[in-house]
């Protein structure tokens, strides 16, 4: 059973339009995180959260927003998509503790801008 | 700030080849390895890890060792199968709960 779940697979949206993918998982982790990932490209980290604690990179456009309401689930909000937005988004999963965790990821959003 | 280095791709290697893809990282502490694997259209799939120096990972033919005198954390397989073909990600987690990643290797095996 899938335990990273992102809805939905793929999202087409207007050119600033607003836009928001969803995650969920069932593992009960205390760590989610969004990564973008353009093609050919690593994920690139945009935030995360531990429990309610938000954590933006330095280097995230504030067009991009999350929340996360409870434990399950997480919400990346794109306020105005431009044409550069169009990626994959990767949610993923990890539990608190020291190091040597691993984070469990959902299949992915693909975004395409319009 | 942390960060990791990878072998740029893509890599071609016929089947039964033997693999190699080289993964650097630079940390301020003691981070834990990983290597993750994307097959097209699908999210990331942990392949192996390790979270201490001279530790070996090692999951399904793949191996990689924890090398803290070189921080390398390279990828071996003795025996590549077509099914192996995908992309191979490099990355590292330490005590601020992040992941980084290398920029990822593509891995085309053919038959």
């Amino acid at each position: 059973d899938a335990m990273v779940i992102q809805n939905p697979r793929y999202q087409v949206t207007q050119f600033g339009k607003p836009v928001t993918l969803s995650c969920s998982q069932t593992l009960n982790h205390n760590v989610m995180y969004w990564y973008q990932q353009k093609s050919s490209q690593a994920p690139k980290l945009l935030f995360h959260y531990y429990d309610k604690d938000f954590n933006n990179e330095a280097d995230t456009p504030d067009n991009f927003q999350s929340r996360r309401p409870n434990t399950s689930f997480c919400f990346l909000d794109i306020r105005s998509p431009g044409l550069g937005d169009a990626a994959m988004y990767l949610c993923a999963t990890s539990s608190t503790g020291t190091g040597g965790k691993r984070a469990f990821f959902g299949q992915g959003t693909r975004l395409t801008v319009v | 700030g942390n960060s990791v280095t990878q072998m740029e791709g893509p890599v071609t290697l016929s089947e039964e080849a033997f693999l190699t893809i080289n993964c650097t990282y630079t940390a301020t502490g003691y981070p834990s390895l990983f290597w993750y694997v994307q097959y097209p259209g699908e999210g990331l799939q942990l392949l192996l890890k390790a979270t201490k120096a001279d530790d070996k990972g090692s999951n399904k033919g793949f191996e990689a060792t924890y090398r803290k005198e070189t921080t390398s954390f390279h990828l071996e397989k003795g025996s590549v199968q077509v099914s192996d073909s995908a992309v191979y990600f490099c990355a590292l987690s330490d005590l601020g709960n992040d992941m980084r990643f290398g920029a990822g290797t593509r891995l085309t095996v053919k038959p």
